[in-house]
C-alpha cells in the first residue's frame, strides 16, 4: 500500500510571501488532515476534512492559512502571507475512520520562513 | 492547557533493558489512546493503541498500560534495542466528542548499544 504522499520536502521563503502544500492521501481513507509540528512540540491539528466537508478548523488562522481538499482526495494547503512564527514542519495525515483508526503520515514539508 | 503531557523530554536506557515512557492527559472525555514512533526527517508512524475499555494492550515487545483513575497511561518496551531510538508521541481522542487527536510533545528515547 502506497502511503500518504507530500510536496514539497523543504520550503524557504520570506516572511509576507505566500507558499503552499500538496498532499496525496492512501487510497481509500476518507480522512484527511493537516498538522503543524513547531520544534520541540507535538504536532497540532490545523485542519480534518471528512471527504470533501471540513470537519474540526478550530486552530486554523484563517486569515493568513487555507485549505481545499477537491473530490475528496488530493488536498493543499496554502499560507498567506507567512509570519516568521509559521516556521515549522506540515504533516498530512489520512485514517480510514477519522481518530478512531490509526492516522498515517507523510514526510512532512519543512518551511523556513526567514 | 496542554490536555496530553509527557513530562520526560528525554529517556536513555541500555540495549536489552526495559524503556518506559510515561503519558498523562487531563481530559475524562478521552477513552482512545495511541503511541507513535517518529525518526527524524519522517512523519510519525502509529505504534500501538489501546481504548478505554482496556487497561492493558501488547504488540510484541511493545505494552501499552491504561490507569483511567490516574488518567495516565504508559508504553513498555522489552527488550530494547538501538532502533527503537526515536521520539514518541502519547496521542488521545474522545470517541463522543469532537474526535480530534491530541499530541503531546514527546519523549526522545536512546537506547545505547
Amino acid at each position: 500500500e502506497a502511503g500518504v504522499a507530500q510536496s514539497p520536502r523543504y520550503k524557504i521563503i520570506e516572511k509576507r510571501q505566500s507558499v503552499a502544500f500538496w498532499c496525496n492521501p492512501i487510497s481509500g481513507h476518507a480522512t484527511l488532515y493537516w498538522y503543524q509540528q513547531i520544534l520541540g512540540q507535538g504536532p497540532k491539528l490545523l485542519i480534518q476534512f471528512q471527504n470533501n466537508g471540513v470537519v474540526d478548523d478550530s486552530q486554523l488562522p484563517k486569515d493568513r492559512f487555507s485549505a481545499e481538499r477537491l473530490k475528496g482526495v488530493d488536498s493543499t494547503l496554502k499560507i498567506q502571507p507567512a509570519k516568521l512564527e509559521d516556521s515549522a514542519v506540515y504533516l498530512c495525515a489520512s485514517s480510514l475512520q477519522g481518530a478512531q483508526s490509526p492516522l498515517h503520515f507523510g514526510n512532512g514539508t519543512r518551511l523556513t520562513v526567514t | 492547557d496542554q490536555q496530553v503531557k509527557q513530562n520526560s523530554p528525554s529517556l536513555s536506557v541500555q540495549e536489552g533493558r526495559i524503556s518506559i515512557l510515561n503519558c498523562d492527559y487531563t481530559n475524562s472525555m478521552f477513552d482512545y489512546f495511541l503511541w507513535y514512533k517518529k525518526y527524524p526527517a519522517e512523519g510519525p508512524t502509529f505504534l500501538i493503541s489501546i481504548s478505554s475499555i482496556k487497561d492493558k494492550n501488547e504488540d510484541g515487545r511493545f505494552t501499552v498500560f491504561l490507569n483511567k483513575s490516574a488518567k495516565h497511561l504508559s508504553l513498555h518496551i522489552v527488550p530494547s534495542q538501538p532502533g527503537d531510538s526515536a521520539v514518541y508521541f502519547c496521542a488521545a481522542s474522545a470517541i463522543r466528542g469532537s474526535e480530534k487527536l491530541v499530541f503531546g510533545k514527546g519523549t526522545k528515547l536512546t537506547v545505547n548499544p
